[in-house]
């Protein structure tokens, strides 16, 4: 088992650009989430899908921010245009249903100048 | 709605001592239980869960947790700290049974840091 995977591990971009990160849940995983940490707020809750269809996306910050799954192995958290303040990093996890925890990627350092 | 409070940002230890992190949860209904940690750089680790059965639960590091119903904790301990195990760690909770669609519910962190 692979884990899940995300990428890139680190991205560095300019302030008004589209950034797309990516995540592969574990194979058999239904539920997936995206979260993002920072010193100042800590693990923030931005999205999830069950089954492929998002079912709280009440964190999610502004409209610049968007979450597809279009299959079950694949998500992206899209963010156009990124700000300074998106600096972060983003974690992506999978678990199953039944609430027997989550299994996390190892994130993404986004760093927005 | 299901709450998880931390109750020390910081803990300071000197190797080798024991140590207890402190959570504390409110739940309407049943839950699970678990305790993630962070260390620096990297991605949030599972390190122990309770799903049911003996409240006592064991991590393979040393580590351990018990489930108190009636004072809703889930605190966790370990007799004896290694510099390795400087991090961070959060306590988590979901609920109970199959309609759950995974959510957990964390609470802020405690940085745990040990000193030599």
């Amino acid at each position: 088992d692979a884990g899940v995977i995300q990428s890139p591990r680190h991205e560095v971009t300019e302030m008004g650009q589209e950034v797309t990160l990516r995540c592969k849940p574990i194979s058999g995983h239904n539920s997936l989430f995206w979260y993002r940490q920072t010193m100042m707020r800590g693990l923030e809750l931005l999205i999830y899908f069950n089954n492929n269809v998002p079912i709280d996306d009440s964190g999610m910050p502004e409209d610049r921010f968007s979450a597809k799954m279009p299959n079950a192995s694949f998500s992206t958290l899209k963010i156009q245009p990124s700000e300074p303040r998106d600096s972060a990093v983003y974690f992506c996890a999978s678990s199953r249903d039944g609430g027997y925890g989550y299994t996390f990627g190892s994130g993404t350092r986004l760093t927005v100048v | 709605a299901q709450s998880v409070t931390q109750l020390d940002s910081q803990v300071p230890v000197f190797e080798e001592a024991p140590v207890e992190l402190r959570c504390n949860y409110s739940s309407s209904v049943s839950v699970y239980l678990f305790w993630y940690v962070q260390y620096p750089n990297q991605g949030l680790q599972l390190l122990l869960k309770y799903l049911s059965g003996s409240t006592l639960v064991k991590s393979i590091n040393g580590f351990e947790a018990e489930f108190n119903k009636s004072q809703t904790s889930f605190h966790l301990r370990k007799p004896s700290v290694h510099i390795s195990d400087t991090a961070e760690y959060f306590c988590a909770v979901s609920k109970h049974g199959s309609s759950n669609t995974g959510k957990l519910i964390f609470g802020q962190g405690t940085t745990l840091q040990v000193k030599p």
